[in-house]
């Protein structure tokens, strides 16, 4: 069966600092991938989507960046947080963009001060 | 573009009240609509989905039929547990798209 983790689960950090998230997906292989933010009280914004290894879709301008450097790990990152950086963030993934269920992964409560 | 409208929250009722959450969707071609439930602190869940119309799906005693007349996927429960609080998400999905959320309704159940 198909696993995705994301760590870490909860992170505080200051405003300046930086950001590494990952996800990583087990049991299956050429997952399409995706990074949301969800604001306090908010609903999902898409960040990032990739199709593929090095293949990253941005959907929204801002200070963050993914990368996708092997088939079932994606990294979400920041080389200086803002404050409005906080927030929850959830990895998902689906097999391929023809397919009908996208699984959602635990999230990692970020917390930027 | 594709986009999905549900009612605004917070939706507050006792427990065993029936709950109905509106959803309703703008898209072109067939979309498949689904229903995700988020409980505090955790990722989404899939709840139900519909792939085509008049189809109905149902869950843990939810259910939602896909209406394409009235282009709407209302969630429904007759009797609701103080265990069914948690943020609800209606979405949909054409083929080789982007999933497409609506902005969430939270659900509270007193006891």
């Amino acid at each position: 069966s198909q696993t995705i983790h994301q760590w870490p689960a909860t992170l505080v950090q200051p405003v300046g600092s930086p950001l590494s998230l990952e996800c990583t997906v087990e049991g299956t292989s050429n997952p399409n991938l995706y990074w949301y933010r969800q604001a306090a009280g908010r609903g999902l914004q898409l960040l990032f989507y990739s199709v593929g290894i090095g293949q990253i879709s941005s959907e929204v301008p801002q200070n963050l960046s993914a990368s996708r450097p092997q088939d079932r790990q994606f990294i979400l990152s920041s080389k200086k947080l803002l404050l409005s950086d906080s927030g929850f963030y959830l990895c998902a993934w689906i097999k391929g963009r023809g397919w009908n269920e996208q699984f959602f992964g635990p999230g990692t409560r970020l917390t930027v001060l | 573009g594709n986009s999905v409208t549900q009612m605004e929250g917070p939706v507050t009722l006792s427990e065993e009240a029936f709950l109905t959450i509106n959803c309703t969707y703008t898209a072109t071609g067939y979309p498949s609509l689904f229903w995700y439930v988020q409980y505090p602190g955790e990722g989404l869940q899939l709840l139900l989905k519909a792939t085509k119309a008049d189809d109905k799906g149902s869950n843990k005693g939810f259910e939602a039929t896909y209406r394409k007349e009235t282009t709407s996927f209302h969630l429904e429960k007759g009797s609701v547990q103080v265990s069914d609080s948690a943020v609800y998400f209606c979405a949909l999905h054409n083929y080789g798209q982007n999933f497409v959320f609506g902005p969430g309704t939270r659900l509270s159940v007193l006891p």
